[in-house]
């Protein structure tokens, strides 16, 4: 059973903070990682992906992935309220299938 | 280039009842998953289709539960006999061939069964 794991927060931070976010995995012959956002009564919506070991950064986001700790994490830079959802991890299933199967996801508040 | 397209997008149904819904892939998309999720968690894996055959499915999932892919395009999830613990929001995503396989979400279609 491959699974990925979250926790589920809320994890609350100061506009402008950093906001860290962790996710880790079972599936050791993973190579695709996803970062989805979901706001309350939404589908979930594709922010970053990783493919390899190290940091990826986009904007105010950044991904960063161990595959040897089977560990992934998103930092988000000066937080900003609209930041406020529910961060979904993804990883992407080995054996060619890549089906991503997700966490439960981590609830995220910013306070103005 | 339009997104992936669901429909409904809610769907009110008395238990026993029969109820379809529609996913419409982004149109170079050969892969297509659906997805159910309940509240406070993620999305659980339903199926997955590429091109028009169904590669995979969940042991989860109940023989209530049948989904299609005809020539490789739109795909139909149908739910036979509803029971209300079938209640959730149900997703479909699609992603391109290749090793970059970001899989992008429909809006869903929340279904209540009363």
């Amino acid at each position: 059973q491959k699974e990925v794991e979250q926790n589920s927060g809320p994890l609350s931070v100061p506009e402008g903070a950093i906001a860290s976010l962790n996710c880790t995995y079972s599936d050791r012959g993973s190579q695709s990682f996803f970062w989805y956002r979901q706001y309350s009564g939404k589908s979930p919506e594709l922010i970053m992906s990783i493919y390899s070991n190290g940091d990826k950064e986009d904007g105010r986001f950044t991904a960063q992935l161990n595959k040897a700790s089977q560990y992934v994490s998103l930092l988000i830079r000066d937080s900003q309220p609209s930041d406020s959802a529910t961060y979904l991890c993804a990883v992407g299933a080995s054996g060619g299938s890549y089906i991503p199967t997700f966490g439960r996801g981590t609830s995220l508040i910013v306070h103005p | 280039d339009t997104g992936v397209s669901q429909d409904p997008r809610h769907k009110i149904t008395k238990r026993g009842q029969n109820v379809t819904f529609r996913c419409d892939p982004i149109s170079e998309h050969n892969r297509l998953y659906w997805y159910r999720q309940t509240l406070g968690q993620g999305p659980e894996f339903l199926t997955y289709f590429q091109n028009e055959a169904q590669l995979e499915k969940s042991r989860l999932l109940s023989d209530r539960f049948s989904a299609e892919r005809p020539k490789g395009s739109f795909s139909t999830l149908e739910i036979q006999r509803t029971e209300q613990g079938d209640s959730a929001m149900y997703l479909c995503a699609s992603s391109s061939r290749g090793e970059t396989t970001e899989a992008f979400f429909g809006q869903g279609t929340r279904l209540t069964v009363v």
